[in-house]
């Protein structure tokens, strides 16, 4: 099974910091990586896929990075409603999600 | 608009048995690779199964291999998953999910969520 570890686990920013999450892999997943962005009490909303892949509506303040087993998202400017958790996803063997990053007010 | 709407959840006790439902609209039900993921209160995510768009291939996570069965009625544009044999670790809420395509070629990312159903498994 493909291992995910998202780092780091919190994260503490104020508005209009750049900020970024670190996934790596235990193996080799090419590009076949997603990010999802979950509110308390929401589903999970797509981000990115395909590493770097601007899912349609998202802000361009987003971005995402890496290929083979490292993997960063960026969000440049901080917005009150980029608050909430990260949860990176590999879908290049089944799927494994990264145990989430929670971005918190500091 | 894509809506994916769970029912079925509960409280069980340990070793009996739940069906969740999702009534999937908005889109060409049968034309896509549908899944379930699971939240356990206050942790992560973690995939549990999909079924591809014909409904004859089906895939699970190792912790619930044998014991959950994935299933779909296209006519319907229902999605569903038979948990049997549950235990205390299965309790969590549990999404619906869409997958981009099907088939060979697909990227199997989850593109629309549902709301969530909840599974308590106490005794």
């Amino acid at each position: 099974d493909i291992q995910m570890t998202q780092s780091p686990s919190t994260l503490s920013a104020s508005i209009g910091d750049r900020v970024t999450i670190t996934c790596r892999a235990s193996q080799n997943v090419n590009s076949w990586l997603a990010w999802y962005q979950q509110k308390p009490g929401k589903a999970p909303n797509l981000m990115i896929y395909k590493a770097s892949t601007l899912e349609s509506g998202v802000p361009s303040r987003f971005s995402g990075s890496g290929s083979g087993t490292e993997f960063t998202l960026t969000i440049t400017s901080l917005q009150p409603d980029d608050f909430a958790s990260y949860y990176c996803l590999q879908y290049n063997n089944y799927a494994t999600f990264g145990q989430g990053t929670k971005v918190e007010i500091k | 608009e894509v809506q994916l709407l769970e029912s079925g959840g509960g409280l069980v006790q340990p070793g009996g048995s739940l069906r969740l439902s999702c009534a999937a609209s908005g889109f060409a039900f049968s034309s896509y690779t549908m899944g379930w993921v699971r939240q356990a209160p206050g942790k992560g995510l973690e995939w549990v199964s999909a079924i591809r768009a014909g409904g004859d291939i089906t895939s699970y996570a190792g912790s619930v291999k044998g014991r959950f069965a994935i299933s779909r009625d296209n006519s319907k544009n229902t999605l569903y998953l038979q948990m049997d044999s549950l235990r205390a670790e299965d309790t969590a809420l549990y999404f619906c999910t869409k997958y981009p395509c099907s088939g060979s070629g697909c990227q199997n990312y989850f593109d629309y969520w549902g709301q969530g159903t909840l599974v308590t498994v106490s005794s």
